[in-house]
């Protein structure tokens, strides 16, 4: 159980072009979602949270109208980068939990190549 | 402010030694601890966690770690290492007022594995 999904798993896109990302909770309904950015070899780094019906928030450094957090239904988010360039590359994480529990389950991954 | 540190980026060990992972945490409160494993170009999975019950905790894949709140610690070990555990592993903290939000995790550690 606790199956989280992303979609796609890799994606290249041209400079200034927007990206969508997806992260949807399989079989389990997420009242929060949280989207992390890791760079090549290093640690995962909190973007935003993100609660079903409700405005994200976002981490501080983290541009708002840049990296757009919808979060629709219990069981979906996404992470719009908005007129991508190539600092944006990098590997987005999402993650999910349950409601009142402290565990986050986490999707693979997908990997933005902006070139 | 809470933290946690991993000392060594890489651990290398031979297959069927013994696997000890280090994890400091800095924070007044004893926060609750994760240990996330992730493999190349994947999503985290969760390998054990400590919130405030039994000090050991043993969790998949044959690791376990102790909460040693005298030595601020949370190291994670396995008695005897398999070459399907060359990964990166992730020592991560939530404090317990923030609403099981913000996961915070360290800088990893690079676990290597040799016939």
């Amino acid at each position: 159980g606790a199956v989280v999904s992303q979609h796609p798993s890799r994606v290249i896109c041209k400079s200034g072009t927007s990206v969508k990302i997806e992260c949807r909770s399989l079989d389990f309904q997420a009242t929060t979602m949280f989207w992390y950015r890791q760079f090549p070899k290093q640690s995962l780094m909190l973007m935003a949270t993100s609660n079903e019906g409700s405005k994200a928030t976002y981490e501080q450094g983290v541009e708002k109208d840049k990296f757009l957090i919808n979060h629709a239904s219990l069981t979906l988010s996404t992470l719009t980068v908005t007129s991508a360039h190539p600092e944006d590359s990098s590997f987005y994480i999402c993650s999910a939990t349950i409601q009142s529990t402290d565990t986050q389950y986490f999707g693979p991954g997908t990997r933005l190549t902006v070139l | 402010a809470q933290s946690v540190t991993q000392l060594g980026s890489h651990v290398s060990v031979s297959e069927g030694a013994l696997v000890l992972l280090r994890c400091n945490y800095s924070s007044s409160v004893p926060p609750y601890l994760f240990w996330y494993v992730q493999y190349p170009n994947q999503g985290l999975q969760l390998l054990l966690k400590y919130t405030s019950a039994a000090t050991l905790v043993k969790g998949i894949n044959g690791f376990e770690a102790e909460f040693k709140k005298s030595e601020t610690s949370f190291h994670l070990t396995k008695p005897s290492a398999h070459m399907s555990d060359a990964a990166e592993y992730f020592c991560a903290v939530i404090l317990p007022n923030t609403g099981f939000q913000k996961l915070v995790f360290g800088t990893g550690t690079r676990l290597l594995v040799s016939p």
